[in-house]
């Protein structure tokens, strides 16, 4: 299955800044998914990312806030704008690992762990 | 999307064999029941999934009766390793759909 490297691992942000997550993925891939996890709470769906056209954003998230880029098959990145104490969380970049059968399943990354001041 | 239920939390010791049930009485025609493994600092990793009946690998086993309202996910001789949080997922087979998690079983494995 995908292999996924997320950077950075874990940050420490000021209020107000705005941070990037970069996802590299090991082989080539349609769609990226990225999720937030909020502390002791189970993953959200941000949005998912195809390569070539406008990421799709779930309810609850924005592009202004959440601009997401799919530059080619293996790579993606979620910028965090402005941060606020709220925007704590684990962030996690995901690809559909495909199925031989059945439903396919999803590959994670080990998460960015944001932490805002 | 068929919605999922699972229990909050559970504890087990060491050596002990774990079943997690899951309910899903909406379940579509289209779905497979799909568990994820997550460990602290890390992301979910995919387990076992099945449609019908028993599956069965390296990691665990999967039970699905006839009517597929439910399923249990067992982990056999679990070990302090096996302390994670474990998501039961309704996944559509058909074509892409979103993946929504819900709020998972948080296994402890005490020694």
């Amino acid at each position: 299955s995908a292999v996924i490297s997320q950077k950075p691992s874990r940050d420490i942000c000021q209020r107000g800044t705005s941070l990037t997550i970069q996802c590299q993925v090991d082989s080539q891939v349609t769609m990226m998914f990225w999720y937030r996890q909020q502390p002791g709470q189970s993953l959200t769906l941000i949005a998912t990312a195809n390569q070539g056209s406008e990421a799709t954003y779930e309810s609850g998230f924005v592009i202004d806030k959440f601009p997401i880029s799919r530059p080619n098959l293996t790579f993606s990145t979620l910028t965090v704008s402005n941060m606020s104490p709220e925007d704590s969380s684990i962030y996690l970049c995901s690809v559909d690992a495909g199925a031989s059968s059945g439903a396919n399943v999803l590959t994670f990354g080990a998460g960015s762990r944001l932490t805002v001041l | 999307l068929a919605k999922t239920t699972q229990p909050i939390s559970m504890d087990s010791y060491e050596g002990q064999e774990v079943n997690i049930t899951c309910s899903h009485n909406n379940i579509a025609t289209n779905d497979y029941i799909t568990w994820y493994q997550q460990f602290p600092s890390q992301g979910p990793r995919f387990i076992i999934q099945g449609y019908k009946t028993k599956v069965t690998n390296e990691v665990a086993s999967l039970f699905i009766p006839a009517d597929r309202k439910s399923s249990t996910l067992s982990l056999p001789r679990v070990s302090l390793s096996d302390t994670a949080v474990y998501y039961c997922l309704a996944q559509y087979s058909g074509g892409y759909q979103k993946v929504t998690f819900g709020i998972g079983t948080k296994l402890q494995v005490i020694p």
